[in-house]
Order: C-alpha cells, then structure tokens, then sequence
C-alpha cells in the first residue's frame, strides 16, 4: 500500500523569502501525486497534480513542484512567499483508476513572518 | 458555481447521540468520500461511495453509517458507538482519475 511522509510538522520563514516543503512517497507503481491546502477551518484546496509527463508541474498560486522518481520525493516550492500563504499544507498519493485509495501525509503547517 | 457544500460548520453531540453530517454536490461527480481530519494525523478515509446505492468502508468505519440515495448526495451519521468522535470531517468528491474536491467541513464536538 501506498504511503505519503512529510518530514516537517512546522516551518516558518521570512516574507518574501523562497520555501520548499518536502514530500516522500511510498508505492511500487506510478503514483498520482497532489499537493492540498489548508486555511484553517477550510476544506482542503488543489494546488496541484503530478500523474506523468513533465517531472516539474506548476499549480495555482505560484506552486510548483517536481516529482523525483529516484528519490521518491515530490518537493513543493515557491520562489517567495507572501503572507496570505501561510496555511497547512498536504502531500497526497493515488492511485490510478482506484481515486479511493488516497493516502495524504500528516501535512506541514506554515508560518510566514513579516 | 459548482462544489461541495458540507452543514452544519459546528455540531455538538451529547453522550448516546446520533448525529449527521450533510455533505451535498452539484459537481456531477459520481464518487464521494468521508475524511476524519485530526490534528498531526492527516485525513483518514472513513467510507466512499463510487455510485448511487453503493458504499465501502475505509480504514476507520467503526462508529460511522452512511447512505448513498442521490447522486448529489452523501450523508455520514456519527453513532453512539464512535468513542471518540471530536474531530474535523471533510467531505470530498470527484470524477474518474481525477482529484478530489473537498468541501468546507464540520467540526463536531462533545458537549
């Protein structure tokens, strides 16, 4: 089965300033890979999607991500953030044609500070 | 516009009471889904639905019954026997091969 780690629980930085979020999979297959988020007290937001093609995808918001097959990994990033970003942030991974089988990560709260 | 409206935003259930959750969509889509969200632990499946009058469980059905009798519709009724039932429930839908959208979410409380 399938299974999302995200290896940071918290991270803060600077407005303006560059973030990664960091995201590694488990699964023997091509995985179908999300990024989700959060503001609290909402539902959660599809930033974006990876399911093949072109290894680094662009979202909503001025995301990106890029899908490391060798490392397992599917890394958010944002070359600056701005405060209105702060919010939780989720991994998430499917599988094709069986969308109930989606395993999300335990996410990564951002803060931004002024 | 179309999406997934999730009611009521707060609910509160006293010790020996059912309570439902309403999770309604005009996305057309035809498979539905039920998360339990806690803090530092992610969304857990708690049961889906892929066509009308049909459902399955998740990985954490126990305490939990849903129904399935409108396309649009998606109903989950949190049960006496759920323990421990404060959390955050998101509701979410989708079409073939496609993510899913979620809705607003509940918060349910013990009173």
């Amino acid at each position: 089965a399938q299974s999302v780690t995200q290896p940071d629980i918290h991270i803060t930085v600077s407005e303006g300033a560059s973030l990664e979020l960091r995201c590694n999979y488990s699964y023997g297959a091509t995985p179908y890979l999300f990024w989700y988020v959060q503001s609290p007290g909402q539902g959660l937001q599809l930033l974006l999607k990876y399911f093949s093609g072109d290894t680094l995808v662009q979202g909503i918001k001025g995301f990106e991500a890029e899908f490391k097959r060798s490392q397992s990994s599917f890394n958010l990033r944002k070359p600056s953030v701005h405060w209105s970003d702060a919010a939780e942030y989720f991994c998430a991974v499917g599988v094709l044609y069986n969308n109930n089988d989606m395993r999300f990560g335990a996410g990564t709260r951002l803060t931004v500070k002024p | 516009d179309g999406g997934i409206t999730q009611s009521p935003k707060y609910l509160f259930r006293k010790e020996g009471q059912n309570v439902t959750l309403s999770c309604e969509q005009n996305l057309n889509h035809d498979a539905m889904y039920w998360y339990r969200q806690d803090p530092g632990q992610g969304l857990r499946l708690i049961y889906y639905s892929q066509i009308v009058n049909d459902f399955q469980k998740g990985d954490i059905a126990e305490g939990y019954s849903v129904s399935r009798e409108k396309k649009e519709s998606f109903p989950l009724t949190v049960t006496s026997a759920q323990k421990n039932p404060t959390a955050f429930y998101l509701c979410a839908s989708s079409s073939e091969n496609q993510p899913q959208h979620f809705g607003d979410g509940t918060r349910l409380s013990i009173l």
